[in-house]
């Protein structure tokens, strides 16, 4: 079955320190992949998405690109704020598969 | 304002009471959602539902009950609830696409804790 599998946190950095989180997954279809992100307190809100391959998605200084060659969905952003302490959660919808599975949450936390 | 809500938000219970905790959204979506958030086990599937009369199990069914006679509505049942469902429940709602499936984001409620001594 589907799968997505992220780097474990926690991730602490400083600010103005250069991000990347890992995300990987397996599908049997042509998956959509998002990046949700969930303040603390808060539901989730969908980051960023990418719909087919070479597709990048980007918001708030943060991106990530479907490669499809490599299974990957990686998030980057080049300065992190103290603001964007928070867990993200990749995720993966397939039209094979009406399930929507996401990954086990990064917690990231930048310090000032 | 577009929004997903869910009630309570906070719920002490015992082992064996039943409840209920709803589910509304205001976007006419079809798609509608039930999680739950564990530490150290991400964002689980329970239910699911792709339009009115229609659901489904997610990944972690066992010891829920949904349904869906309203659009708008999915509320998400404990008959007899147990400790190990002590956590964190998300209500999502998401508009499918007519071109066969591909999802676009979905739409989060602000979460219930619930307790279960």
């Amino acid at each position: 079955g589907n799968s997505v599998t992220q780097m474990e946190g926690p991730v602490t950095l400083s600010e103005e320190a250069f991000l990347t989180i890992n995300c990987t997954y397996t599908a049997t279809g042509y998956p959509s992949l998002f990046w949700y992100v969930q303040y603390p307190g808060e539901g989730l809100q969908l980051l960023l998405k990418a719909t087919k391959a070479d597709d990048k998605g980007s918001n708030k200084g943060f991106e990530a690109t479907y490669r499809k060659e490599t299974t990957s969905f990686h998030l980057e952003k080049g300065s992190v704020q103290v603001s964007d302490s928070a867990v993200y959660f990749c995720a993966l919808s397939d039209r094979k598969d009406d399930k929507i599975i996401f990954g086990k949450g990064t917690r990231l936390h930048i310090l000032p | 304002e577009a929004q997903v809500t869910q009630n309570p938000r906070y719920l002490i219970t015992v082992t064996g009471k039943k409840l209920t905790v709803t589910c509304s959204q205001n976007m006419n979506h079809e798609y509608m959602s039930w999680y739950r958030q564990d530490p150290g086990l991400g964002l689980r599937q329970i239910y699911y539902s792709m339009n009115v009369e229609v659901t489904d199990k997610g990944d972690v069914p066992e010891g829920y009950k949904v349904s869906r006679k309203e659009k708008r509505n999915f509320p998400l049942i404990l008959e007899s609830p147990s400790p190990n469902q002590t956590s964190l429940y998300f209500c999502a709602s998401s508009p499918l696409l007519r071109t066969g499936g591909v999802y676009n984001e979905q739409f989060f409620g602000p979460g219930t804790r619930l307790t279960v001594l």
